[in-house]
């Protein structure tokens, strides 16, 4: 089965406005970290932010911040104010317990638009 | 800039050959994971190493082979190649192994095998 689902393979947003990129994940481990990872055309893969099993709050970086909702097993992304350099691949990924593997969600691809 | 160097930054062989992928992770980290992203196969993970010893494999080929060494910096080896091998390829390091430890990926290395 899939540990971490990301329903929109492409999506679309006009410049300045908000977009929110789903994630879904599935654990039985009740200590997990939630992170997003954007990767733009040029390859690289950046760390966008994370959020941790036990986090009340929400996790918030600047632009992005993440709508966790841990009964509904989502942990979804949000961009604020998007520019036209957010668009890019986004993935969602998730690390369970002690010593367990990152598993990658199959991206997002984000495009802005002018 | 992450500060996960990887070298090197583009590689084309041959059917056959054999190539090392090097990295060296961030400051002060001791865990290092190795990648694959291919068109078909998504980001895939590989291996990981934590203060020179193997920690976790994952669907890495018996082709494929890395090691740690007491300087931290990893190597990947990858022998026989096959068309199916190119990929980009992604080292990672984080401080330690923990499941809240989030991961900076290097630029990564583009194998291409002809």
């Amino acid at each position: 089965a899939q540990k971490i689902t990301q329903t929109q393979p492409g999506m679309f947003v006009q410049e300045k406005e908000a977009v929110t990129l789903d994630c879904t994940y599935d654990t039985s481990d009740q200590s997990y970290g939630l992170f997003w990872y954007k990767q733009p055309s040029s390859g690289e893969m950046i760390f966008l932010i994370y959020q941790g099993s036990y986090d009340e709050q929400n996790a918030t970086e600047g632009r992005y911040s993440l709508n966790f909702q841990k009964a509904r097993k989502s942990a979804n992304l949000v961009i604020s104010a998007s520019q036209l350099g957010d668009s890019a691949m986004y993935f969602c990924a998730m690390r369970e317990g002690e010593g367990q593997n990152f598993v990658f969600g199959p991206g997002t691809r984000l495009s802005v638009l002018p | 800039d992450s500060g996960v160097t990887q070298t090197p930054k583009h590689l084309i062989t041959a059917t056959g050959q054999r190539v090392t992928l090097r990295c060296s992770p961030r400051s002060g980290d001791l865990s290092v994971y190795w990648y694959q992203q291919s068109l078909d196969q998504g980001l895939q993970f590989l291996i990981q190493y934590y203060n020179g010893e193997e920690r976790a494999k994952g669907n890495i080929l018996e082709r494929f082979s890395a090691q740690q060494f007491p300087d931290l910096h990893s190597e990947l080896n990858l022998s026989s190649l096959e068309l199916g091998d190119s990929a980009l390829y992604f080292c990672a390091s984080s401080e330690q192994q923990d499941w809240y430890d989030e991961q900076y990926f290097g630029p990564g290395t583009r194998l291409t095998v002809t």
